[in-house]
């Protein structure tokens, strides 16, 4: 499967933990998006990547959290202090700029719950 | 900025019925438009998009939508439901220039009755 990938599928951790997700794009895909979904919402913008550069954040992206991608591969979303508020599905999406006329390829998302 | 508003959160339609799934947009710049669709427990799956060129765009499963710059609308038909399309349909909107992040509307849950 040359797809979109996410690890893990699903999260639960207490108030106050640290967690980490992990995406990996289609292989020759330089830009990387997050997106967090809440029930009954649409996606929302949190950051993304052009190669290893982190180039927007949302204000959605508290200092709580980070994302990385350092070596313009696969991504990180680090949330520190989790808040049941964080509780959502994380989505990652890759494209191919320019070229990919902005056609977002998503994962199957991470589910986070915070208890 | 940018914005889509999809009317009605929840659509019902008999099979073989017509399925039209409403969405209009806001965008200060020339828009790049989407459907994608959400089946339960799956992520998001790509129907179809707009960026330049022909205003009627089809997609898979037999979806297609309009653009239409004058009415800013980009509404999502199929002539003839099927139970398997019952999901979850999102619109969403970006821009042609360098961050081209997607804006996305709330959804319209789609329930194809027997």
């Amino acid at each position: 499967d040359t797809g979109v990938s996410q690890d893990p599928r699903h999260k639960i951790t207490k108030r106050g933990q640290n967690v980490t997700f992990r995406c990996d794009p289609i292989s020759e895909h330089n830009r990387l998006y997050w997106y967090r979904q809440t029930l009954g919402q649409g996606p929302e913008f949190l950051t993304y990547f052009q190669n290893e550069a982190q180039l927007e954040k949302s204000r959605l992206l508290s200092d709580r959290f980070s994302a990385e991608r350092p070596k313009g591969s696969f991504s990180t979303l680090e949330i520190q202090r989790t808040e049941q508020g964080d509780s959502a599905m994380y989505l990652c999406a890759s494209s191919l700029s320019p070229g990919g006329r902005n056609e977002q390829f998503f994962g199957p998302g991470t589910r986070l719950t915070v208890l | 900025a940018q914005s889509v508003t999809q009317l009605g959160s929840h659509v019902s339609v008999s099979e073989g019925a017509l399925v039209l799934l409403r969405c209009n947009y806001s965008s200060s710049v020339p828009p790049y438009l989407f459907w994608y669709v959400q089946y339960p427990n799956q992520g998001l799956q790509l129907l179809l998009k707009y960026t330049t060129g022909a205003t009627l765009v089809k997609g898979i499963n037999g979806f297609e939508a309009e653009f239409k710059k004058s009415e800013t609308s980009f509404h999502l038909t199929k002539p003839s439901a099927h139970m398997s399309d019952a999901a979850e349909y999102f619109c969403a909107v970006s821009g042609a220039g360098n961050n081209r992040k997607l804006i996305w509307g709330l959804g319209t849950s789609l329930a194809v009755n027997p």
